[in-house]
């Protein structure tokens, strides 16, 4: 089993459309969470942490369920410019850190 | 504030040469992460340094890589001979060793062997 599996997509979506992404860990010690977000042929950036309470910024609402092992991102309203790969990353001590294969996410108009 | 700085942007080369990739991490950061990205296989961790020191080179594929971290402020990866299948994007990543603190990437390196 993979340390950190994400369904590869593509995730086709209308403008304005709602669309989930999860992710599953494999190690249960793992601390620390993050969505990142990568443009083609650029850098991955942060996009967001993730708690283990749930937090929101503006459309994306992130989740962890440690009983389960699986992060989720949640995007609301989706603009054209949200389409991007969303690289799911599992980080243990000494920032240790697994990234995802990413998900693909194309907002068609 | 300056981010990672990573150089070249971009590298072609004949195979059989050596290769030397540069960073330079933010400034306070005191961990070191150098990544490479292809469509096959992804984005892989091949080794990271923490306060100048390698954590884990576990990810380097072959004697052929090496990386060195001489102070806190730079970093190389250099790649001896390279080969067409070590073509790929390099990133490289800073980040706090402390709270688990997310990375930063560099605008990466584009490196074609032919």
């Amino acid at each position: 089993r993979k340390e950190v599996e994400q369904d590869p997509g593509p995730f086709n979506v209308p403008e304005g459309a709602t669309v989930a992404f999860n992710c599953t860990y494999s190690n249960s010690a793992s601390q620390s969470f993050f969505w990142y977000r990568q443009d083609c042929r650029k850098e991955p950036k942060l996009l967001m942490s993730v708690y283990s309470s749930g937090n929101e910024d503006g459309r994306f609402t992130a989740q962890l369920n440690r009983a389960s092992q699986y992060i989720s991102l949640l995007i609301r309203d989706s603009k054209l410019s949200d389409s991007a790969t969303y690289l799911c990353v599992v980080a243990g001590g000494y920032q240790k850190v697994t990234f995802g294969t990413g998900t693909k996410l194309q907002v068609i108009p | 504030d300056a981010g990672v700085i990573q150089s070249p942007r971009h590298e072609v080369t004949e195979m059989g040469q050596e290769v030397t990739l540069r960073c330079k991490p933010i400034s306070g950061h005191n961990s070191l992460f150098w990544y490479r990205q292809t469509m096959m296989r992804g984005l892989e961790l091949l080794i990271y340094f923490n306060n100048n020191v390698p954590i884990d080179d576990s990810g380097m594929p072959e004697d052929r890589f090496s990386a060195k971290m001489p102070n806190a402020s730079f970093s190389t990866l250099k790649i001896q001979p390279s080969e067409p299948r070590d073509s790929a994007v390099y990133f490289c990543a800073s980040g706090t060793s402390s709270g688990n603190q997310p990375q930063h990437f560099g605008d990466g390196t584009r490196l074609s062997i032919l």
